[in-house]
This record gives structure tokens, C-alpha cells and sequence, in this order.
């Protein structure tokens, strides 16, 4: 799986959108990016994934470049719950009835503030 | 979303004992569950891949006799750390893939150990 380069934290005011990028500069045409976040002393949770299309869903967007060398998670209005470790992961994605690890990086930890 | 719990929430125990976590998937049958470990201020580290009815895949590093996994049906799986001892302390999370959902994790909220 690609390796993946993020910030180790990013500050966000409240109500104004979190831009969390991610580099995944060697990253190969059937891998496609993950997105999940910890919270503190909780498992993570899944936020989105996309393979080379800009993704949204209720939680977030996901803009990934042309190129596919980088992605930039969005958060449109943080809030404070939002605060929590943000990983970036790239990996192929699994069929059905197989099962694919995910390996986590140091991520971004996003601290949301008043 | 699909939930996936786990028991306990937190245990705390003396050191030679032995511990065994839970996790179930709740509302669907996981064929397959990952567990992890997370030592304070770091990422999660994979420790192992257990699939229902056969034995559960090792990380490189991991002590397959020290921690015991046992995924008996398709919606339970169990850890037990073996004699723990201090340096066993961290946080352990599960998580389950539903079989139907091509490449999706759930994650369970995680449990507590702390050998004293």
C-alpha cells in the first residue's frame, strides 16, 4: 500500500471549514484513498473514501487532484466535535469476501476552537 | 452504520493474570475481524486477522501464544492476553467486516487495559 504524508496537527475555528490535506505521491492506479478519524479514546470511524472522482457525503468531501498524488479532506463547517486524529490512508480496495488490512499513519491531529 | 461493541469498556488487572475482550458485530455477520492495539500518543498497529472458523493471521512481531484470538462464530470474537504484564497496558480495538460490503471496517469503541 502507497505511503502517505500528513500534517501532524492543523487548529480550526468553529463554524469555519477544515481543510486536511494528504500527499500519497506514489500511490497506484487501483488504490483509492480512506479517510477515517479517532476521536479521543474511541475507535475510529469511518469519513469517506474515492478513487480519483471528488467524493461527499453527509460528513465531509473528499478532493482528490488530477494527478491522484494528493487529497484534501474537507469539512465544511467544524464544529467542536470534530476535534480528532484524522488519517489518510491509501490502500487497494478489497472484493467482496476478502479481507484487507488497514494501516494506520501518525495522521492529523484537528483541534476545532471557539 | 453497522455497530460493533466491546467488553469490557476498561479492565484493569494484576500482572500474571489473564484478560479476554469481546467484540461482537451486532447487526451483522462479520466474516472477518481485525484487532489492533494503541499505545498512549501513537497510531494504531494491527496485532492480528481472524477469520470465522480458522485461525487468526499474526502480525510480524506479535506473540501469537500471548494473545489468544478465537473468532468461534460470525459475530464474536475474542482476545485474551495471556499472563499480562505492565507493558501489555494499552488500548485495544476491534473491528469486523461485513462479508455483503466489499472492503468496509467497522470499528468497536475500543477497551482499556491496564496491568498494575
Amino acid at each position: 500500500d502507497a505511503k502517505t504524508t500528513q500534517p501532524p496537527s492543523m487548529d480550526c475555528a468553529e463554524g469555519r471549514a477544515a481543510n486536511l490535506p494528504c500527499n500519497h505521491s506514489t500511490i497506484s492506479g487501483n488504490e483509492y484513498v480512506y479517510w477515517y478519524r479517532q476521536i479521543h479514546s474511541q475507535g475510529p470511524q469511518y469519513i469517506i473514501h474515492g478513487l480519483k472522482n471528488n467524493e461527499t457525503n453527509e460528513m465531509a468531501s473528499l478532493i482528490i487532484t488530477e494527478d491522484r498524488k494528493s487529497s484534501t479532506l474537507i469539512l465544511p463547517h467544524a464544529t467542536l466535535r470534530d476535534t480528532a486524529v484524522y488519517y489518510c490512508i491509501v490502500r487497494v480496495r478489497g472484493r467482496a469476501g476478502t479481507a484487507s488490512k488497514l494501516t494506520f499513519g501518525t495522521g492529523t491531529r484537528l483541534q476545532v476552537t471557539l | 452504520g453497522a455497530v460493533v461493541s466491546q467488553h469490557p469498556s476498561w479492565v484493569i488487572c494484576k500482572s500474571g493474570t489473564s484478560v479476554k475482550i469481546e467484540c461482537r458485530s451486532l447487526d451483522f455477520q462479520a466474516t472477518t475481524m481485525f484487532w489492533y492495539r494503541q499505545f498512549p500518543k501513537q497510531s494504531l498497529m494491527l496485532m492480528a486477522t481472524s477469520n470465522e472458523g480458522s485461525k487468526a493471521t499474526y502480525e510480524q512481531g506479535v506473540e501469537k501464544d500471548k494473545f489468544l484470538i478465537n473468532h468461534a462464530s460470525l459475530t464474536l470474537s475474542t482476545l485474551t492476553v495471556t499472563s499480562a504484564h505492565p507493558e501489555d497496558s494499552s488500548f485495544y480495538i476491534c473491528s469486523a467486516r461485513d462479508g455483503r460490503i466489499p472492503d468496509t471496517q467497522y470499528f468497536g469503541p475500543g477497551t482499556r487495559l491496564t496491568v498494575l
